[in-house]
């Protein structure tokens, strides 16, 4: 079976704050993604790699990046933490080829206060 | 754009009483439909692969189907441990595994 491990299930940090969330999977995949999923809005794709040291934008960006030094291991990076980044994120992998599911993690639910 | 709409948002069943759940999706070209279940505070579960119009696969009470513009979800008898929320995801089709999600709908089977 495929593990997808988050480092955290829940996490509360601080307003400023720089946070690390980590991902790591266990299945060799070449593709991890990073979501938030907030109610009513559904999931939504922050970032992604395809391979080691490659990132690529999703559709929010904004106000996070990320780093893939292995390719494992798949982190999550807000660089100055705000309350609306308030949020369950999820890590997924997958196989590179064509129509594979992803297969997700348990979730972080990040509070910033 | 390519879109995936799930109805109902939410659908409250008593225990045995069979339904369907609908995702309708807009893409060109379908290169697979997945099914997924979320617990509360927990991440999506897997459940299905479907990849081509008249497909269908079975797992226990639940049954998907697949046409050329939507896909349901049928749960036969259910039990209160049906209880979830059910996504359907497409394949992005100018990525290399991107998957585009509805917003779920919420089952609640009530004994």
């Amino acid at each position: 079976d495929v593990k997808v491990t988050q480092s955290s299930r829940y996490l509360v940090k601080r307003t400023g704050e720089k946070v690390f969330l980590e991902c790591v999977q266990d299945m060799d995949h070449e593709n991890m993604f990073w979501y938030r999923q907030d109610p009513g809005l559904g999931l939504r794709l922050i970032y992604f790699s395809y391979d080691v040291k490659m990132k690529e934008k999703g559709d929010i960006p904004e106000g996070y990046s990320v780093s893939r030094e292995k390719k494992e291991r798949f982190s999550l990076i807000l660089e100055s933490a705000s309350t609306n980044q308030t949020s369950m994120y999820l890590c997924a992998s997958s196989l590179i080829r064509t129509a594979q599911p992803q297969h997700f993690g348990d979730g972080t639910r990040l509070s910033i206060l | 754009e390519d879109q995936v709409t799930q109805s109902p948002e939410a659908l409250r069943l008593q225990e045995g009483e069979s339904s369907s759940l609908n995702c309708s999706y807009t893409v060109s070209g379908l290169r697979g439909l997945f099914w997924y279940r979320q617990d509360p505070g927990k991440g999506p579960e897997f459940l299905f692969t479907l990849y081509s119009a008249g497909e269908e696969k079975e797992k226990e009470r639940l049954k998907a189907t697949l046409t050329k513009k939507e896909s349901f979800l049928h749960i036969t008898a259910p039990k209160p441990e049906d209880s979830a929320t059910y996504l359907c995801a497409v394949v992005d089709g100018g990525s290399q595994g991107n998957l585009i999600f509805g917003k779920g709908t919420k089952l609640s089977v009530k004994p």
